[in-house]
């Protein structure tokens, strides 16, 4: 079955300093990868996404993905985080068949938070 | 402006009730879909629908029921048959199918038993 590990819960970096957010998945096939990311009592925002090709994907606010086949991953980074970038974030692969067809799976998310 | 509204972003509802969760989208997507996301459970998938008249069970839909009679709208009721219902709920839209699509998503009903 599809799934999506996000190993860390919780992450503090301090503000300018660089960010990595680890993602794994399991899937059958080539997968559709994307990252969200969710303020506090918000809804969640699309940040890059992943269906082929080029393997370093850039996104909104200065974030980048890098898509490993090999490893499995589909890791976020940033080369310098800034204090509004303090949120929950959130990995996902799409399920293009089984039970979530047509769907998304998501990871647990990683919580970020940025020291002054 | 295009987006998702969610209504009400906080709801309290008594034991043995149901609740009806508002989701409306001018974004002209064809498909809706609801979530639940508990704290460190990310976010788990009750129902779906890609078009009107038509939605199909997610990961977690006992206890929940929708309807779609209008491609704008896809509102979600937590019947009394749901033992935990106490949760943030999202609802969200994409043009087709989500997974090789970006999805929208609404700012959330935040549920409560009282």
């Amino acid at each position: 079955a599809q799934s999506v590990t996000q190993p860390d819960i919780h992450i503090t970096v301090s503000e300018g300093a660089s960010l990595e957010l680890r993602c794994n998945y399991s899937y059958g096939a080539t997968p559709y990868l994307f990252w969200y990311v969710q303020s506090p009592g918000q809804g969640l925002q699309l940040l890059l996404k992943y269906f082929s090709g080029d393997t370093l994907v850039q996104g909104i606010k200065g974030f980048e993905a890098e898509f490993k086949r090999s490893q499995s991953s589909f890791n976020l980074r940033k080369p310098s985080v800034h204090w509004s970038d303090a949120a929950e974030y959130f990995c996902a692969v799409g399920a293009g068949y089984g039970g979530s067809q047509g769907n998304l799976i998501f990871g647990k998310g990683t919580k970020l938070s940025v020291k002054p | 402006d295009g987006g998702i509204t969610q209504s009400p972003k906080y709801l309290f509802r008594k034991e043995g009730q149901n609740v009806t969760l508002s989701c409306e989208q001018n974004l002209n997507h064809d498909a809706m879909y609801w979530y639940r996301q508990d704290p460190g459970q990310g976010l788990r998938l009750i129902y779906y629908s890609q078009i009107v008249n038509d939605f199909q069970k997610g990961d977690i839909a006992e206890g929940y029921s929708v309807s779609r009679e209008k491609k704008e709208s896809f509102p979600l009721t937590v019947t009394s048959a749901q033992k935990n219902p106490t949760a943030f709920y999202l609802c969200a839209s994409s043009v087709r199918v989500m997974w090789n699509t970006e999805a929208f998503f609404g700012q959330g009903t935040r549920l409560t038993v009282v």
